[in-house]
């Protein structure tokens, strides 16, 4: 059975950093495409990043191109987000989820950033 | 980007009725949809890819359809445990994009 768990998520104040991490199991991960997709309060799902197979290629929707990096160690089993400068827009419930031509197969249940002062 | 619209926002049902809920693309996606199913406090889980393959274990209950810009998931008869908030998603063009959601509430 194929279960992502993340954690790392919490409080913090505008300008901050995070590092959030997505551990898999019952799944070959490193033949996987990986995703964070993240949900705002009250909002819809967006897409954030992506990363392949071997970490080599990688993609940041363009309102976080440059405060975010996805991340891999497959011999961990695991996928990073490491969040930087964050503002109040990005409080959200962040997600990892396997990722198949584009589309998320498979999702972990979430870890909720809150960016306050 | 892709603007994917979803109609209605909320629709509210009784157990036993047949609900479809639209999805509308701003230029076409071909057939590179999906639907996802989502509960509080839940992992989303795909419905459907292809606009109308089903995914492993979703019941037969469940259809899509649609190609292009206009697509459409069918719930032929509603039971309990599909009360949830559903999205579709485009995955034709980067980025790709979700709609904002129809919930599908107990009348």
């Amino acid at each position: 059975e194929v279960q992502l768990v993340e954690s790392g998520g919490g409080l913090v104040q505008p300008g901050g950093s995070l590092r959030l991490s997505c551990e898999a199991s019952g799944f070959a991960f490193s033949r996987y495409w990986m995703s964070w997709v993240r949900q705002a309060p009250g909002k819809g799902l967006e897409w954030v990043a992506n990363i392949n197979q071997g970490g080599g290629e990688k993609y940041h929707v363009d309102s976080v191109r440059g405060r975010f990096t996805v991340s891999r160690d497959n011999a961990k089993n695991s996928l990073y987000l490491q969040i930087n400068g964050l503002r109040a827009e990005d409080t959200a419930v962040y997600y990892c989820a396997t990722t198949a031509n584009g589309y998320f197969d498979h999702w972990g249940q979430g870890t909720l950033v809150t960016v306050s002062s | 980007e892709i603007l994917m619209t979803q109609s209605p926002a909320t629709l509210s049902v009784s157990p036993g009725e047949r609900v479809t809920l639209s999805c509308r693309a701003s230029q076409s996606v071909n057939s590179k949809l999906v639907w996802y199913q989502h509960k509080p406090g839940q992992a989303p889980r795909l419905l459907m890819y292809g606009a109308s393959t089903r995914a492993t274990g979703v019941p037969a209950r469940f259809s899509g359809s649609g190609s292009g810009t206009e697509f459409t998931l069918t719930i032929s008869s509603l039971q309990s445990e599909d009360f949830a908030v559903y999205y579709c998603q485009q995955y034709n063009n980067w980025p790709q994009t979700f709609g904002q959601g129809t919930k599908v509430e107990i009348k």
